[in-house]
C-alpha cells in the first residue's frame, strides 16, 4: 500500500501525559499537513510541512503542540502535557503541489482518546 | 463567522433525486476550492476540484460563484453510494498549502 500511512491508530492517554504521533507521506509528495478532527467538525488545519521546512502553523496550535519532519520524509507531531479538549482525531495529508488539483491525499488518522 | 460554512443538513434523499449543497467562504482572495467526501469513521478524499467555469464529472457539478463567495456542488440521480459528508475545501494559495474545510453536509440516499 503506498498510501498515507499513521501510526498508531488508536491511542488511549492519561491527562498530563505526553504524546507523539508519526506519519508517513506518499514518497514522492513534499507536503505534508496535520488537521485535527472533531465529531460533526470538518478538519482544522494544524501546521504543514514543504521538504523539512514548517511553513505554516496555526495559531490555535498551543506550545503544547510541536510537529517536525526532520529529513524531509515521515513526520511526528508531539503533544506535552495533554488535556481533555486534546481528544481528537488527528489526520495526517500529504501533496504534490506541481499536480493541476493540488490534491490533498489523507491517511486514516490516529483517534487520540484523554481520559 | 467561520471562514467557510456550509449546511449541516442532514439531507435525506430518495435514491435518484437530485441534490444541492452550497458553501459560502469569508475571504475574497481564496484562490483555489475543493470538494471532498469523508465516509463514517474514514479519512477525507478529494471529490473535484471547482474551477471559475464550472465543472462536471458524471454525476457531480461544482460551480463558483467568486462575486458572492460561494461553491455550490450537484448530484444528480443519487445513488446509495453517495450517503457521506461532503467537505467543502477553500484554499488561499493557488498550490495548496493551508485549506480551511467546511464542517461539511451529510447526505443520506435512501432506497
Amino acid at each position: 500500500d503506498t498510501g498515507v500511512s499513521q501510526d498508531p491508530r488508536h491511542k488511549i492517554t492519561k491527562r498530563g501525559q505526553n504524546v507523539t504521533f508519526r506519519c508517513d507521506p506518499i514518497s514522492e509528495h513534499n507536503r505534508l499537513y496535520w488537521y485535527r478532527q472533531t465529531l460533526g467538525q470538518g478538519p482544522e488545519f494544524l501546521t504543514y510541512f514543504q521538504n523539512e521546512a514548517q511553513l505554516e502553523k496555526s495559531r490555535l496550535l498551543s506550545d503544547r503542540f510541536s510537529a517536525e519532519r526532520p529529513k524531509g520524509s515521515f513526520s511526528t507531531l508531539e503533544i506535552q502535557r495533554t488535556e481533555q479538549g486534546d481528544s481528537a482525531m488527528y489526520l495526517c495529508a500529504s501533496s504534490y503541489p506541481q499536480t493541476s488539483s493540488h490534491e490533498q491525499y489523507f491517511g486514516p488518522g490516529t483517534r487520540l482518546t484523554v481520559t | 463567522r467561520k471562514e467557510v460554512e456550509q449546511d449541516p443538513g442532514p439531507f435525506n434523499v430518495p435514491e435518484g433525486a437530485t441534490v444541492a449543497f452550497n458553501c459560502t467562504y469569508s475571504n475574497s482572495a481564496s484562490q483555489s476550492f475543493f470538494w471532498y467526501r469523508q465516509d463514517c469513521r474514514k479519512e477525507p478524499k478529494l471529490l473535484m476540484s471547482v474551477y471559475s467555469s464550472g465543472n462536471e464529472d458524471g454525476r457531480f457539478t461544482a460551480q463558483l460563484n467568486r462575486a458572492s463567495q460561494y461553491i455550490s456542488l450537484l448530484i444528480r440521480d443519487s445513488k446509495l453510494s453517495d450517503s457521506a459528508t461532503y467537505l467543502c475545501v477553500v484554499n488561499m494559495l493557488t498550490n495548496a498549502g493551508k485549506s480551511t474545510f467546511g464542517d461539511g453536509t451529510t447526505l443520506t440516499v435512501k432506497p
